[in-house]
């Protein structure tokens, strides 16, 4: 089973500031078959990218995907009020398919 | 308009069972194959089960192996997650989601509670 660690745990940042999230694979992740999700309290995920870097139908162009192997990076360029959440990124080029523990971005 | 509508969550003793339903709506159901995804109060996601299109194809992860069973009724539109031998740990809000790899459409989930 492929191990997917995100880093930081928490990230305290301001409107208008630039994250970069990071999650690291234990083994290669074969085709680059990873997505970034991102998660409000009570609510369902919701699908930011998938195959590494495609951003999907309707998500602003401030978040992109990018890496591959074992090192992946979730970039939001310019954080909106809206962008502070919870953030996972999952692997599906493997089974099984497996999620990381979660990137908390929070406002400073 | 794509909606997943999960039900049959609730409270269940350990060794218990409880059948989860996903009602599909908005698209054909036998196009997709289908996850389940869990959330444990407080935790991260865990990816649980899914199913090819046709039901010919499962796959588990390895904490619910022989204890879980997912199946489908395309002709109903509905995805079903059959769950036994409930542990404490099986504790979780429980969301089918459309796809077996990444997952565009979610439901809103169903919480499982197990505990005496």
């Amino acid at each position: 089973e492929i191990v997917l660690t995100q880093s930081p745990g928490t990230l305290s940042l301001s409107p208008g500031e630039r994250a970069t999230l990071s999650c690291r694979a234990s083994q290669s992740v074969r085709s680059s078959y990873l997505a970034w999700y991102q998660q409000k309290p009570g609510q369902a995920p919701r699908l930011l990218i998938y195959d590494a870097y495609t951003r999907a139908t309707g998500i602003p162009d401030r978040f992109s995907g990018s890496g591959s192997g074992t090192d992946f990076t979730l970039t939001i360029s310019r954080l909106e009020p809206e962008d502070f959440a919870v953030y996972y990124c999952q692997q599906y080029g493997n089974s099984p398919q497996t999620f990381g523990q979660g990137t908390k971005v929070e406002i400073k | 308009e794509v909606q997943l509508v999960e039900s049959g969550g609730g409270l269940v003793q350990p060794g218990g069972s409880l059948r989860l339903s996903c009602a599909a709506s908005g698209f054909t159901l036998s196009n997709y194959w289908m996850n389940w995804v869990r959330q444990a109060p407080g935790k991260g996601l865990e990816w649980v089960a899914n199913i090819k299109q046709d039901g010919s194809e499962k796959s588990y992860v390895d904490s619910v192996k022989g204890r879980f069973t997912i199946s489908r009724d395309n002709a109903k539109n509905s995805l079903y997650l059959q769950m036994s031998s409930l542990r404490a740990e099986d504790t979780a809000v429980y969301f089918c989601a459309r796809g077996g790899t990444y997952s565009y459409y979610w439901g809103q989930g169903t919480l499982v509670t197990v505990s005496s």
